[in-house]
């Protein structure tokens, strides 16, 4: 098993460009989630899904747009990049028994 | 609103000592607690958890102890191993909402000298 892969590892954007950071995972987990981690800080919830076809917003889902149309995967789209989103994102993904997450090794993404 | 808390940003221990990892949380509905290990460059890894109904749980070197009326859970590793230097995450799930969604703590430095 691959687990949790990110695509791309780097990417530098432009102010108002759009990009969408690419999850997948192979584990056939139920619940998959999107945050972000800012320099000295803990992982802040984006978006997560419970399950295909099913999204909800986490704590900090401005400026960000999620879709869920497959178990395996789970993109998360920037609209119009702002420098306030420069990050590095995690997917992670977890069994709907299990609260252990698993992370994949994440986007670093910077808007200049 | 900081609801799960480690207020070291780092920590410096010797090889074969004991390191202590302390995390505070604010929200009596959390039930649920983890540890996660995270190397520069890459993902967080799962290292133990334990749940609200329990005040211990040991992993061979790793023991989580929660303290549920001081809202206090620290990790301890004994011993520690130039291996242990990473981040160390505290994270916090339970009753909050549906998703299994956590909680994170900013995070502690860990460095093991030889």
């Amino acid at each position: 098993n691959a687990g949790v892969t990110q695509t791309p590892k780097f990417r530098i954007l432009k102010i108002g460009q759009s990009m969408t950071l690419q999850c997948t995972q192979d584990m056939n987990h139920n619940y998959m989630y999107w945050y972000r981690q800012d320099p000295g800080m803990g992982l802040k919830l984006i978006y997560y899904s419970v399950g295909a076809g099913i999204t909800d917003k986490g704590e900090v889902p401005n400026g960000y747009n999620v879709s869920r149309s497959t178990t395996e995967d789970f993109p998360l789209r920037l609209e119009l990049a702002a420098p306030s989103q420069t990050s590095v994102y995690f997917c992670a993904s977890s069994y709907a028994r299990d609260r252990t997450g698993y992370f994949g090794p994440g986007t670093r993404l910077t808007v200049t | 609103d900081q609801q799960v808390k480690q207020n070291s940003p780092s920590l410096s221990v010797q090889e074969g000592r004991i390191s202590i990892l302390n995390c505070d949380y604010t929200n009596s509905m959390f039930d649920y607690f983890l540890w996660y290990k995270k190397y520069p460059a890459e993902g967080p890894t799962f290292l133990i958890s334990i749940s609200s109904i329990k005040d211990k749980n040991e992993d061979g070197r790793f023991t989580v102890f929660l303290n549920k009326s001081a809202k206090h859970l620290s990790l301890h590793i004994v011993p520690s191993q130039p291996g242990d230097s990473a981040v160390y995450f505290c994270a916090a799930g339970g009753l909050t909402g549906g998703g299994n969604k956590l909680t994170f703590g900013t995070g502690t430095q860990l460095k093991v000298e030889l």
